[in-house]
């Protein structure tokens, strides 16, 4: 079974550029994540989607921010326009229906902004 | 607000050491808890979890009890190996959330020296 899939694995931009990341969860996972690891941190969560609904979107900063999740499959992320701060590893997660007390990670997205 | 505290690491031990990485948590109701597990260049795997008091969750050779009355979820191991050299972290779900939302601790690095 093949696991959570991101791209691309490292990117490097200068301030101001647009970014955006792509998830492709486990097949039959319903349920989808977003998440942004600072260094020395533990994830936080972004986004939450069930199916292509994002149900919670509460932390996510919706001015320069966006995610979408179209057929409810694969995912994009998308920052615009980067800033120095979003350096950070931006992680995807998914969940299958009624388990998702189990998360699984892809391997993230490495986002350096000089 | 919910949170997870874990301790300060790095935590470098010789292989075949005991190994405890201390997790504590402040959460109304009864969270779940979890252990999660990042190997270099991988994304977080679950390593064992635990959704209700005085549970143990287990795996690989790991252990770690659910404690309400010390709200701690200290993560155990009898003889570590340099494969486990990885970055632990801690997490819960609120209680009754069943959102599958995690809330983190900020990571224990681990390093076992042969």
């Amino acid at each position: 079974e093949a696991g959570v899939v991101q791209s691309p694995r490292y990117k490097i931009i200068e301030k101001k550029q647009p970014v955006a990341f792509w998830c492709n969860p486990i097949s039959g996972h319903n349920t989808l994540y977003w998440y942004l690891q600072n260094l020395g941190q533990g994830p936080e969560l972004l986004i939450r989607y069930e199916n292509e609904e994002a149900v919670d979107d509460s932390q996510l900063p919706k001015d320069r921010f966006s995610a979408e999740r179209l057929k409810g499959v694969d995912s994009t992320l998308k920052i615009q326009p980067a800033e120095l701060g979003d350096s950070a590893v931006y992680l995807c997660a998914s969940s299958s229906p009624g388990a998702t007390d189990t998360q699984y990670f892809g391997p993230g997205t490495r986002l350096t902004v000089l | 607000g919910d949170s997870v505290t874990q301790m300060e690491g790095p935590v470098t031990l010789s292989e075949e050491a005991f190994l405890t990485i201390n997790c504590t948590y402040t959460a109304t109701g009864y969270p779940s808890l979890f252990w999660y597990v990042q190997y270099p260049g991988e994304g977080l795997q679950l390593l064992l979890k635990a959704t209700k008091a005085d549970d143990k969750g287990s795996n690989k050779g790991f252990e770690a009890t659910y404690r309400k009355e010390t709200t701690s979820f200290h993560l155990e191991k009898g003889s570590v190996q340099v494969s486990d050299s990885a970055v632990y972290f801690c997490a819960l779900s609120p209680d009754f959330s069943n959102t599958g939302k995690l809330i983190f601790g900020q990571g224990t690095t681990l390093q076992v020296k042969p």
